[in-house]
């Protein structure tokens, strides 16, 4: 079973600036199955980023992946004041799905 | 529009069972996506629970598979799941949902709230 890592839990950063996002897989993945969700607080995830790079309909360009292997990130341009929540990384391997702990963005 | 809309009984005791139902609309469920359920306990991550494929294929979490039973219904664009016996440690925000492997779980239901207590 594959577990994913994600790091930090918590980012305190403030508007405008960058945040970077870390998935670590315990062992290599195909990076077509690797996908990023936005959580605001008392919402069902959103899907951000699918095939570790590809941003999902409606997505800013703001928001971007990358990775490849047991390494992934996701990275956040010019922080907004919606962007602060928490992010979740999930994969799909051998019929199976799994996420990630979670990273909280909080307002610095 | 897609709009996924879950529904079941919001508190429980322990060892009865957690029955859950999905019905999606704007989409049909027939279609080659994968539509599964996802939870998550008070405060923490999402936890993958399993899913159902437009094969009527199921594919469940490991740790819960002995529990877990999840099913389509076609004609009423519906799937539902089922787990048993519940305990404390099974309260949480539970999540319908239903995606693909390499695009990623686009659509997502509101999340129901379900609470196993004495």
């Amino acid at each position: 079973e594959i577990v994913l890592t994600q790091s930090p839990g918590t980012l305190s950063l403030s508007p405008g600036e960058r945040a970077t996002l870390s998935c670590r897989a315990s062992q290599s993945v195909s990076s077509r199955y690797l996908a990023w969700y936005q959580q605001r607080p008392g919402l069902a995830p959103r899907l951000l980023i699918y095939g570790t790079s590809n941003r999902a309909t409606g997505i800013p360009d703001r928001f971007s992946g990358s990775g490849s292997g047991t390494d992934f990130t996701l990275t956040i341009n010019r922080l907004e004041p919606e962007d602060f929540a928490v992010y979740h990384c999930q994969l799909y391997d051998d019929s199976a799905y799994t996420f990630g702990q979670g990273t909280k963005l909080e307002i610095k | 529009q897609v709009q996924l809309h879950g529904s079941g009984p919001g508190l429980l005791k322990p060892s009865e069972t957690l029955s859950l139902t999905c019905t999606v609309s704007g989409f049909s469920i027939r279609l080659d996506y994968y539509w599964g359920w996802i939870r998550q306990p008070p405060g923490k991550g999402l936890e993958w629970i399993g899913s159902v494929d437009h094969t009527g294929s199921t594919y469940n979490n490991p740790s819960l598979k002995s529990r877990v039973a999840i099913s389509v219904d076609t004609s009423r664009n519906q799937f539902s799941l089922n787990l048993s016996p519940v305990t404390a440690a099974d309260t949480a925000v539970y999540y319908c949902a239903g995606g693909k492997s390499v695009s990623g779980t686009v659509y997502w239901g509101q999340g129901t709230l379900v609470t196993v207590s004495s």
